[in-house]
Order: C-alpha cells, then structure tokens, then sequence
C-alpha cells in the first residue's frame, strides 16, 4: 500500500463547477498538508498548506484535513478552464522529514 | 526574481555520458531538495540537504550524486547516464518546517 493515495483522474467538469479532489494516508506521523497545482511542463506550485486538522479557506479554494480518517481534501469553487492542471496532496511529519506527493488528478475544466 | 532557478531547462544526452544540474535558491532556506518525476508524474524524493549537509538519501543509484557548495546551491552530478534516467528533475527548498518551493523543473533525455 502507497503511503499516499490520489485518484489520477482525469477529471471533467464543466466550467461553474464545484471541484473535489481527495488524497487518503496511512501514517498518522504526517501533520503538514499541502496541495500543488503543475500546469504542463511547468514546476508544482504551492496552492494551499494546512497544519493538523482543520479547514482552510483561500478565494474560491478551501483545504480540508481529517486526521482521524485521515483524509484530506481539495475543493474548488466556479471552476474556471484556467484551473486544468494536475493536482498533486503532499504531507509530511514534523521536523526534516521528506515531502510524500500522492500520484496528482489531472484536472480539465471545460469552457 | 525567481525563487528556484535551475538550470538547464532541457537536457538531452546520449548513453554513458555524465552530466549536471545546477539550483539556486534566493528565498533564504536551508533545506534543499532533488526530486524525480516519471513520465506517469509521480514525484519522489532523491536527496536533501539541510545547510550543506545531506538528511536525506534515498535508495538512488550512486551515480547520482548531489553537491551543495553552500546553502542556497544544491547541484546534481549524474554519472554514466542510462537510458532509464530520462525524467524530470526538480530541485526545491524549503525553511525548517514550512512549505517547500519548486523549480521550474529540468527535463533530461538520455538517448
């Protein structure tokens, strides 16, 4: 079993469209979570980061961490076609440990 | 003012040859990062290195070998190329626990 699960997609929604993207774990050491947008040929972007549990809210993205089941999640609000790209959950435990990256969900808004 | 520069972009080299990448970092971070990713887009880490000294090697074949001069480099020497290298490679950083930043990403070839 990967540390990281992520559904590669891809994923079509309409433009307007609510956006859901997901990642499951399997250790519980991780406490930073974060998701990266790579647009095609280009370098992961940081998009959102969350410490622990919670929620986080940033414009039309919200981050969502549940440690208990742990499940993280990415909502995207009114989609707009320049949202396709690949995104990519990554999480890592405290101190100087690696960054784990799930598989990315490659995402195609459709005008 | 780009934050990870690394550089070449793309690299195409034949069988056998030996080669480098070289990263830059201007954010001030301590912590240095190579990661690999295939052509299925999965992203995993090579090396890190937290002001100057590595922390992280994973199981990389040692014809790769990271050098960093100081800690705002962190430079990839590839021995003896072979076919099955072809990839991205992206450096990044990052300070103490936070979030870390990607390059825009060097795309080797080996033919």
């Amino acid at each position: 079993q990967k540390e990281v699960e992520q559904d590669p997609g891809p994923l079509s929604v309409p433009e307007g469209a609510i956006v859901s993207l997901n990642c499951t774990y399997s250790n519980s050491a991780f406490q930073y979570f974060m998701w990266y947008r790579q647009y095609s040929r280009k370098g992961p972007e940081l998009l959102m980061y969350t410490y622990s549990s919670g929620n986080k809210e940033d414009g039309r993205f919200t981050a969502q961490v549940d440690k208990s089941s742990k499940y993280i999640s990415l909502f995207i609000r009114d989609s707009q076609p320049s949202d396709s790209a690949t995104y990519l959950c990554a999480m890592r435990a405290g101190g100087y440990q690696k960054v784990t990256f799930g598989t990315g969900t490659k995402l195609q808004v459709i005008p | 003012d780009t934050a990870v520069s690394q550089t070449p972009k793309y690299l195409v080299t034949q069988m056998g040859n030996d080669k480098s990448i070289k990263c830059e970092q201007n954010l001030g971070h301590d912590t240095m990062y190579w990661y690999k990713q295939d052509s299925k887009k999965f992203l995993k880490i090579m090396f890190s290195y937290n002001n100057k000294e590595l922390i992280i090697n994973e199981t990389v074949p040692n014809r790769f070998s990271p050098k960093s001069p100081d800690k705002a480099h962190l430079n990839l020497h590839i021995n003896s190329l072979e076919l099955g290298d072809s990839a991205v490679y992206f450096c990044a950083s990052s300070q103490e626990e936070r979030w870390t930043f990607f390059g825009q990403g060097t795309r080797l070839t080996v033919v």
